[in-house]
């Protein structure tokens, strides 16, 4: 099993729809928390850092339930540029970066 | 601000063959990272390093692959002899500190082994 689980889509939505990933994670000792977006042939950059008490950046929400190891990102007024493939994160127990597969959204026109 | 550096972005080489992936970290960033992509096994943690030490490599595959960071601004990652199966992606990132900061990519090495 790995450590981080994403659903790999792709997720194929019009422009202005509201779309959700989630992600679970095995490690209970993870600390910290992140989405990373990538977009074709480049390299990954932070999103967002995800809190216990959820948090927001604009059209981006992002929360974790540490009970279930569940994290989510809700995307809303989706844009064309939102098209990219979105890294969830969680830390190992040293703190190192464990990243899920991806999940791959295409905003359509 | 330069970002994290990586060269050469693009490598073709033959099977057997020494390649050397080379990375400047952002000044002042201690810790440096060395991932690797593909599509089946995703992203993963090779090497990483802090003030130019290495602290786990257990991300390392096997004995091809060695990574040195003779200073701050500088790393290199080296498979001898390359195989096919190397093909991948390898990013490169910086960091001012290990845990629960952003971590800054490099734009990566795209390698093929052929």
């Amino acid at each position: 099993r790995k450590e981080v689980e994403q659903d790999p889509g792709p997720f194929n939505v019009p422009e202005g729809a509201t779309v959700a990933f989630n992600c679970t994670y095995s490690n209970s000792a993870s600390q910290s928390f992140f989405w990373y977006r990538q977009d074709c042939r480049k390299e990954p950059k932070l999103l967002m850092s995800v809190y216990s008490s959820g948090n927001e950046d604009g059209r981006f929400t992002a929360q974790l339930n540490r009970a279930s190891q569940y994290i989510s990102l809700l995307i809303r007024d989706s844009k064309l540029s939102d098209s990219a493939t979105y890294l969830c994160v969680a830390t190992d127990s040293s703190y190192k970066l464990i990243f899920g597969s991806g999940t791959r959204l295409l905003v359509r026109p | 601000d330069a970002g994290v550096i990586q060269s050469p972005r693009h490598e073709v080489t033959e099977m057997g063959q020494e390649v050397t992936l080379r990375c400047k970290p952002i000044s002042g960033h201690d810790y440096l990272f060395w991932y690797r992509q593909t599509m089946m096994r995703g992203l993963e943690l090779l090497i990483y390093f802090n003030n130019n030490v290495p602290i786990d490599d257990s991300g390392m595959p096997e004995d091809r692959f060695s990574a040195k960071m003779p200073n701050a601004s500088f790393s290199t990652l080296k498979i001898q002899p390359s195989e096919p199966r190397d093909s991948a992606v390898y990013f490169c990132a910086s960091s001012p500190w290990q845990g629960g900061d952003e971590q800054f990519f490099g734009p990566g090495t795209r390698l093929t082994v052929l």
